[in-house]
């Protein structure tokens, strides 16, 4: 099955600096790569995702990059803010899984300071 | 109410104790999910329900056994249970079971086993 690897496991960032999290996946087939943030006391929420055909995807202040020849993909926030601060995990979907089910990283905690 | 919610919010049981967390999605989804939330480690998924039917069941012990009566509510029995399945409870919905979809988090329920 997929395995998922997140790092670092805390981040503490200056407001207005940027905060980049890396993930590792060991399953060449997965195709589909999305990242959630919790914030304290609420579930995960998808904030970004991309797939195995694209290589760089950016909405506003987050970017997503995926390097499928080196199984790695990355999520960078620019400009941070106070309200970035959570946890956030990323995500391989595992095709060789009949069902295809998410393998979640173990997860970054970001502490933007003002 | 909209989105996905969860009660209780936070439960304390005994190891001889029976109880059962409750999930409902508004949202009009068909897929329904379990979690299990460990502080430091990935989302550990536990079952998944299409359709009111089971499709996933990742080796999680019999002392919890899901129900899901129709394809907007989806319950946690608990029973017999261990102080190592202390954890934060997750449900999730999406419109399919697949993991292309986003799937929406409730709140939790925060499980304390004395």
């Amino acid at each position: 099955g997929e395995n998922v690897e997140q790092h670092p496991s805390t981040l503490s960032v200056q407001e207005g600096d940027s905060a980049v999290i890396k993930c590792t996946y060991s399953d060449s087939a997965s195709n589909y790569f999305p990242w959630y943030k919790q914030e304290l006391g609420k579930g995960p929420q998808l904030i970004i995702d991309i797939r195995s055909n694209v290589g760089e995807k950016k909405d506003q202040r987050i970017a997503v990059t995926l390097n499928k020849t080196a199984k790695h993909f990355s999520l960078h926030i620019t400009e941070t803010q106070p309200e970035d601060s959570a946890v956030y995990f990323c995500a391989a979907s595992s095709q060789t899984d009949s069902w295809g089910k998410l393998q979640f990283g173990a997860g970054t905690q970001v502490v933007v300071t003002p | 109410e909209t989105g996905v919610t969860q009660t209780p919010r936070h439960l304390v049981m005994g190891m001889t104790n029976k109880k059962s967390l409750k999930c409902e999605q508004h949202l009009g989804h068909n897929a329904m999910y379990w979690y299990k939330q460990s502080a430091k480690k990935p989302l550990e998924l536990m079952f998944v329900y299409s359709l009111e039917e089971r499709v996933e069941n990742n080796s999680v012990p019999s002392r919890f056994s899901p129900e899901c009566p129709n394809s907007s509510h989806l319950f946690l029995h608990l029973h017999t249970l261990q102080p190592e399945d202390s954890a934060l409870y997750l449900c999730a919905s999406s419109p399919v079971a697949g993991t292309e979809d986003e799937q929406y988090f409730g709140p939790g329920t925060r499980l304390t086993v004395t």
